[in-house]
């Protein structure tokens, strides 16, 4: 079954803080792994995205950090600022033809107390 | 450059009707997909397009259809509205596998 599962539900942190939000994946045919960040009222924006081969990736204040064995990957935002309060989605999605068929967790809203 | 746009922004409805909503892709973007997502949820996937062939379907009945047009763009039908098909409806256009999302259409079933 394809389901990616998402937590925490919801992340309070001080501004300057880390957070973290964890996924885990069950179909091992998965090998594309993004993040979105989306705002009230907007659509999903791609943050960072992850391929299985590399167990780390990090642009600016996001990483992402994957586990193959585990089946499970993270995003760690460094330095959170308010700006970041948001709600964050992980994917997961096979490759195959050009694009892919994403699917979601569940979703954490952020929230970075100033 | 332009991103994704969606068109309406927002949709009321009755039971029972049918509602069309309509995709441009960013330009150069061949491939298409919706997204359905109930506040408070992650997108779920409705369907993918590329150079107007359906390249995948999800888990939603057939009052759902899409299709592509010639220039990319791609409209979303849904016949026989129901109370819960009320979300946000999601555009992504794609070029080399990475998805960006367009700004939604909130559709509202009463």
């Amino acid at each position: 079954q394809q389901q990616v599962k998402q937590s925490p539900q919801s992340l309070i942190v001080q501004k300057g803080g880390i957070s973290i939000i964890n996924c885990a994946y069950e179909n091992t045919a998965f090998d594309y792994f993004p993040w979105y960040q989306q705002f009230p009222g907007k659509g999903p924006a791609l943050l960072i995205a992850i391929r299985p081969d590399v167990s780390e990736k990090k642009e600016g204040r996001f990483t992402i950090s994957f586990n193959k064995s585990a089946k499970q990957f993270s995003l760690h935002i460094m330095d959170s600022q308010p700006g970041d309060s948001a709600t964050y989605f992980c994917a997961a999605s096979i490759s195959g033809g050009s694009a892919r068929q994403l699917t979601f967790g569940s979703g954490t809203q952020l929230t970075v107390l100033p | 450059d332009a991103g994704v746009t969606q068109s309406p922004t927002h949709l009321i409805k009755t039971r029972g009707q049918q509602v069309t909503l309509r995709c441009s892709p960013i330009s150069g973007h061949k491939s298409v997909s919706w997204y359905q997502q109930v506040l408070g949820q992650g997108p779920q996937f409705i369907f993918q397009y590329y150079e107007k062939e359906e390249r995948g379907r999800g888990n939603f009945p057939d009052r759902f259809s899409a299709r592509q047009f010639p220039n990319y763009s791609s409209e979303l039908n849904v016949n026989a509205l129901l109370l819960g098909d009320s979300a946000l409806y999601l555009c992504a256009s794609s070029l080399r596998g990475e998805q960006y999302f367009g700004p939604g259409t909130r559709l509202t079933v009463t």
